[in-house]
């Protein structure tokens, strides 16, 4: 079946790199998304992979997919109190539906 | 270009009525999907519209049904409201495709009494 993972809470101090991690189970999932969601908003899409590549760099974002353990990491560089908020990854199988973690709250302290 | 959007921004409405909550696509974009985010989970995936037709469903009853319209906004019906139903009712647009990217409006709030 389709499952997401998550961890459910990150604290980093502002300047520094936070890494958050995914784990998800559909091996044919052809694309993988991040998406932010801050208090009382939408999900805002961040950036999102192809299956066939490893890593995507977008500005202070980069994104590394792991296909064997199926594991897809998100890297925010030089962290800023503005990044407060909850990520969630999500994936895309062979339907319409895209599947969506729990989130991970993201808090930055100054 | 114009963003997805949704309205109303909240309502409260009392079990057993009946709720319509509406979204208009983002320009370009052919397809609508509807999500309901209960508190502190992720969205979890309702139902797909694409060419004024169900393309894909959740794990959600029959008392919830959708249109989509020749401009390619889209209505959410919910029928027989339970407490349960109360939660962040999110429309995404995309273009219909391989890669189906999809973008979310800011949400509809529902609150069942």
């Amino acid at each position: 079946g389709e499952d997401v993972e998550q961890s459910l809470f990150l604290s980093v101090r502002e300047g520094d790199s936070s890494v958050i991690n995914c784990t998800y189970t559909d091996s044919s999932s052809t694309y993988l998304y991040w998406y932010k969601q801050e208090p009382g908003a939408g999900l805002q899409l961040l950036t999102y992979i192809f299956s066939n590549m490893d890593m995507k760099q977008d500005q202070r974002l980069t994104v590394l997919l792991n296909k064997k353990d199926k594991h897809l990491s998100l890297r925010i560089a030089d962290t800023q109190t503005g990044d407060s908020a909850i990520y969630f990854c999500a994936e895309k199988g062979a339907g319409t539906a895209l599947i969506f973690g729990k989130g991970t709250t993201l808090s930055v302290s100054s | 270009e114009t963003g997805v959007t949704q309205s109303p921004t909240h309502l409260i409405k009392t079990r057993g009525q009946q709720v319509t909550l509406r979204c208009s696509s983002q320009s370009g974009h052919n397809t609508v999907s509807w999500y309901q985010q209960a508190l502190g989970q992720g969205p979890q995936f309702i139902f797909q519209y694409y060419r004024e037709e169900e393309n894909g469903r959740g794990n959600f009853p029959p008392r919830f049904s959708g249109l989509q319209f020749p401009n390619y906004s889209s209505e959410l019906n919910v029928n027989a409201l339970e407490l349960d139903d109360s939660a962040l009712y999110l429309c995404a647009s995309s273009l219909f495709g391989e890669s189906d990217t999809q973008y979310f409006g800011p949400g509809t709030r529902l609150t069942v009494l």
